[in-house]
């Protein structure tokens, strides 16, 4: 069978790695999902969002993958700079629902 | 461009008194959407205002109610505060029915002593 990202609430990465990111999410009619970056005393900051038609879809240093099967969104920063380190979540939105359900945050800090 | 703006940026506030929070939606966006964000904790939806109704609202007692007026900025009102609703207050704006992208400000922090 396929492996499942597991949730982590911290990750440490060293500078110039490749960061992933794992979030589960709860509702198989979620049909929208964005991760979201938030810094110290800062709202969340949108980084790249997926429709459930797609699979993979990359912007820039970032791609977001998408698996209905098993419920599991996974962000992958590729050469993750000093800049990066925050925290980051995962959303979901279901059809005509107004509203936005975010997953347990993972906290990314980068090593210099 | 201007994005979400939020007013104030701290607040403390003492058990069972109440307050207003303030929220500018992103120039050209219709719709605010408010969320508490507890510490260490990911964003939940307070409720969210289109055309000066509440449209759909989360498990959020009644002490807590909120407004929109017709320059679609937004305030969220907070009676009978309690410890618990020490957080960070978010608002979110949106344009009218394309709620797929929504941007945050930066966010009000209460603390209730």
């Amino acid at each position: 069978g396929e492996s499942v990202g597991l949730h982590l609430p911290t990750l440490s990465v060293q500078e110039g790695d490749n960061s992933i990111i794992n979030c589960a999410y709860s509702n198989s009619a979620s049909d929208y999902f964005i991760w979201y970056k938030q810094e110290s005393g800062k709202g969340p900051q949108f980084i790249i969002d997926i429709r459930s038609n797609m699979d993979k879809r990359q912007g820039q240093r970032v791609t977001v993958l998408l698996n209905k099967t098993v419920k599991h969104l996974s962000l992958q920063i590729a050469a993750t700079q000093p800049g990066d380190s925050a925290v980051y979540f995962c959303a979901e939105m279901a059809p005509n629902d107004y509203k936005l359900s975010f997953g347990a945050g993972t906290t990314v800090t980068v090593r210099a | 461009d201007a994005g979400v703006t939020q007013s104030p940026t701290h607040l403390i506030k003492t058990r069972g008194q109440q307050v207003t929070l303030r929220c500018s939606p992103k120039s050209g966006h219709d719709t605010v959407s408010w969320y508490q964000q507890a510490l260490g904790q990911g964003p939940q939806f307070i409720f969210q205002y289109y055309e000066e109704e509440e449209r759909q609202r989360g498990n959020f007692p009644d002490r807590f109610s909120g407004h929109q007026f017709p320059n679609y900025s937004s305030e969220l009102n907070v009676n009978a505060l309690l410890l618990g609703d020490s957080a960070l207050y978010l608002c979110a704006s949106s344009l009218g029915l394309d709620l797929y992208e929504q941007y945050f400000g930066p966010g009000t922090r209460l603390t209730v002593t």
